[in-house]
């Protein structure tokens, strides 16, 4: 199946890193994805890792890959007030042109 | 360049009536596809089209249909709505043509319609 699974909350202080995690059970995987979703909005693309790659680095995000462990992260540098928002991950696979969403990550940022 | 555009953003329906959504994608993107969001289920893929044809479908009823015409607009149409319709749709346009292993497949979606069935 296409199981994505994320941690329903995060909490951090103005100008720390926030760290988003997710899982993946699909071994076929192509590319992964990030989307942020603000009150009120659509979803709107952050970044995107091809499944062969290990890192990569956007500005403030970062996005690392274990394909091993089927484990993707988001780090936020410096988060800022502006980025609380929900935070998906999605993953396409092969032969297949839609996405599988996680259940989204609820970030909070305190001044 | 417009993005997704999606109409209306709001409605109001009551149970057993049917209603019909509509979607602009960016232009030049020739594959949409469609997205319920509810707080329980989240986000779940209903179909996407490309070139007026329905290339891949969800897991949904038969009450839930969609076309593409040839300028690319889409519309969904639910028919006899239920209570659990009520949600968020999403549409999303994507530039990608294939559907093979290297496909980014990137999607960029509208602001949603929001459905509530009374």
């Amino acid at each position: 199946g296409e199981d994505v699974e994320q941690s329903l909350f995060l909490s951090v202080r103005e100008g720390d890193s926030s760290v988003i995690n997710c899982t993946y059970t699909d071994s076929s995987s192509t590319y992964l994805y990030w989307y942020k979703q603000e009150p009120g909005a659509g979803l709107q693309l952050l970044t995107y890792i091809f499944s062969n790659m290990d890192m990569k680095q956007d500005q403030r995000l970062t996005v690392l890959l274990n394909k091993k462990d089927k484990h993707l992260s988001l780090r936020i540098a410096d988060t800022q007030t502006g980025d609380s928002a929900i935070y998906f991950c999605a993953e396409s696979i092969r032969g297949a042109n839609n996405l599988f969403f996680g259940t989204g990550t609820r970030l909070t940022v305190i001044p | 360049k417009a993005g997704v555009t999606q109409t209306p953003r709001y409605l109001i329906k009551t149970r057993g009536q049917q209603v019909t959504l509509s979607c602009s994608p960016i232009s030049g993107h020739r594959s949409v596809s469609w997205y319920q969001q509810t707080p329980g289920q989240g986000l779940q893929f209903l179909f996407e089209y490309f070139s007026e044809t329905q290339r891949n479908k969800g897991n949904f009823p038969g009450r839930f249909s969609g076309r593409q015409f040839s300028n690319s607009r889409s519309e969904m149409n639910v028919s006899t709505l239920e209570l659990g319709d009520s949600a968020l749709y999403l549409c999303a346009s994507s530039p990608e043509i294939s559907t093979g292993a290297l496909a980014k497949n990137i999607q960029y979606f509208g602001a949603g319609t929001r459905l509530s069935v009374l």
